[in-house]
């Protein structure tokens, strides 16, 4: 088992543009959370998914952002029209059942 | 709405001593805790848990309702422990499943 597989590892994006996060969550796992950590901060909750289901997405900012988590293929974080302040690591997590996490190695997204 | 607090960002300590990284935490209702590391250029691991009791690498953490805190100890500080250290709290209800963490407390243990 890979584990929690997140690309690109390193995201460079031109303010503007659109920016796509990919997290394969470990086999077996249903539950999949996404996380952002900005720089000198601790990693922040954005939002909970299911498989094709937004479980909680307290923590995703209203607009630009949105998630999903199709029956096939990895989930999937899109920020539209990125501005500097999107720059932050990216966490990804699966559990099977929302208990025990296993963390992906982030995303590194930087805006310039 | 809970909260995770670690004092520290930065806690340095030579080989062989004891080390304690300290995690209070605000919630209402009864949490779970965690704590996470992370290893430098690795994923982020869970170390311990406070459901389960258990002492990983030498580390354990004690919920302390009364204080609302869960600090790391470990009683002889090793070389290989330095690292990032996050404190965690998973709230019940219709929060199952989210975890609050702290800022983080990076570990340095000198030779």
């Amino acid at each position: 088992n890979a584990g929690v597989m997140q690309n690109p590892r390193h995201l460079v994006r031109r303010r503007g543009q659109e920016a796509r996060l990919r997290c394969s969550p470990m086999k077996g796992h249903s539950h999949v959370y996404w996380y952002r950590q900005l720089p000198e901060e601790g990693l922040k909750f954005m939002v909970y998914l299911q498989k094709e289901n937004i479980i909680d997405e307290s923590g995703m900012p209203k607009e630009r952002f949105s998630a999903e988590f199709p029956k096939e293929g990895p989930s999937i974080l899109r920020i539209q029209q990125v501005v500097r302040g999107d720059s932050a690591a990216y966490f990804c997590a699966s559990s099977p059942d929302g208990h025990g996490y296993t963390f992906g190695s982030g995303t590194r997204l930087t805006v310039v | 709405a809970q909260r995770v607090t670690q004092p520290e960002k930065l806690l340095s300590v030579f080989k062989g001593a004891p080390v304690e990284l300290k995690c209070n935490y605000s919630y209402s209702g009864s949490p779970e805790l965690f704590w996470y590391v992370q290893y430098s250029r690795q994923r982020l691991q869970l170390l311990l848990r406070h459901i389960s009791r258990e002492s990983i690498k030498g580390f354990t953490a004690d919920l302390n309702k009364g204080e609302t805190s869960f600090h790391l100890k470990k009683p002889f500080a090793q070389e290989e422990d330095s690292a990032m250290y996050y404190c965690a709290l998973m709230a019940g209800g219709t929060s199952y499943g989210k975890l609050t963490f702290g800022q983080g407390t990076i570990l340095t243990v000198h030779p």
